[in-house]
């Protein structure tokens, strides 16, 4: 079965980086997505990465995929207060199924 | 701009009452969903929605219903079945169900029991 496992609680100050890391179960998975959630509002897709790569970068993000371990992880350079929220982690299978959601991780910025 | 549209934000409901929300999409997607998330829970799904006319039941579907009579809307109803129904709920729409596009979201509406 499906399942997506995330740390609920990271705390970082702020400047330096942050790592948030994802486990996944279904090895068929075809795209694996971040999304980040600011209080009261919805998610906003931050990157995805498909799954025949390694590794993404966009500016201050990147993404790591280890396939062998069904691990991704997502590191923020520079971590600024205006990054505190909660990111999800989310897969999408094969065939017509919606994404599985990891339960987030809640990053804190201490100034 | 397109994007989708939750409403409303807040909704307060009696016990023993059915409640509508809202969603509204302008990005002529196929697929629309509706989450529930609560505290330390994360996101789980309640119906989805491929195509017109059709849908398909989620995780936790219990106690919900949902129609998609236009490809734009996709409204969820609370029934009285549910019994716990305070959470934030989110609605979101994709392409197309498992497009690697992901998910688009709307901003929630928070359903308060009173």
């Amino acid at each position: 079965g499906e399942d997506v496992e995330q740390s609920l609680f990271l705390s970082v100050r702020e400047g330096d980086s942050s790592v948030i890391n994802c486990t996944y179960t279904d090895s068929s998975s075809t795209y694996l997505y971040w999304y980040k959630q600011e209080p009261g509002a919805g998610l906003q897709l931050l990157t995805y990465i498909f799954s025949n790569m390694d590794m993404k970068q966009d500016q201050r993000l990147t993404v790591l995929l280890n396939k062998k371990d069904k691990h991704l992880s997502l590191r923020i350079a520079d971590t600024q207060t205006g990054d505190s929220a909660i990111y999800f982690c989310a897969e999408a299978a094969p065939g017509n199924t919606p994404l599985v959601f990891g339960k987030g991780t809640r990053l804190s910025v201490i100034a | 701009d397109g994007g989708i549209t939750q409403s409303p934000k807040y909704l307060f409901r009696k016990e023993g009452q059915n409640v509508t929300l809202s969603c509204e999409q302008n990005l002529n997607h196929d697929a629309m969903y509706w989450y529930r998330q609560d505290p330390g829970q994360g996101l789980r799904l309640i119906y989805y929605s491929q195509i017109v006319n059709d849908f398909q039941k989620g995780d936790i579907a219990e106690g919900y219903s949902v129609s998609r009579e236009k490809k734009e809307s996709f409204p969820l109803t609370v029934t009285s079945a549910q019994k716990n129904p305070t959470a934030f709920y989110l609605c979101a729409s994709t392409i197309g169900v498992g497009s690697p596009r992901g998910a688009f979201f709307g901003q929630g509406t928070r359903l308060t029991v009173v």
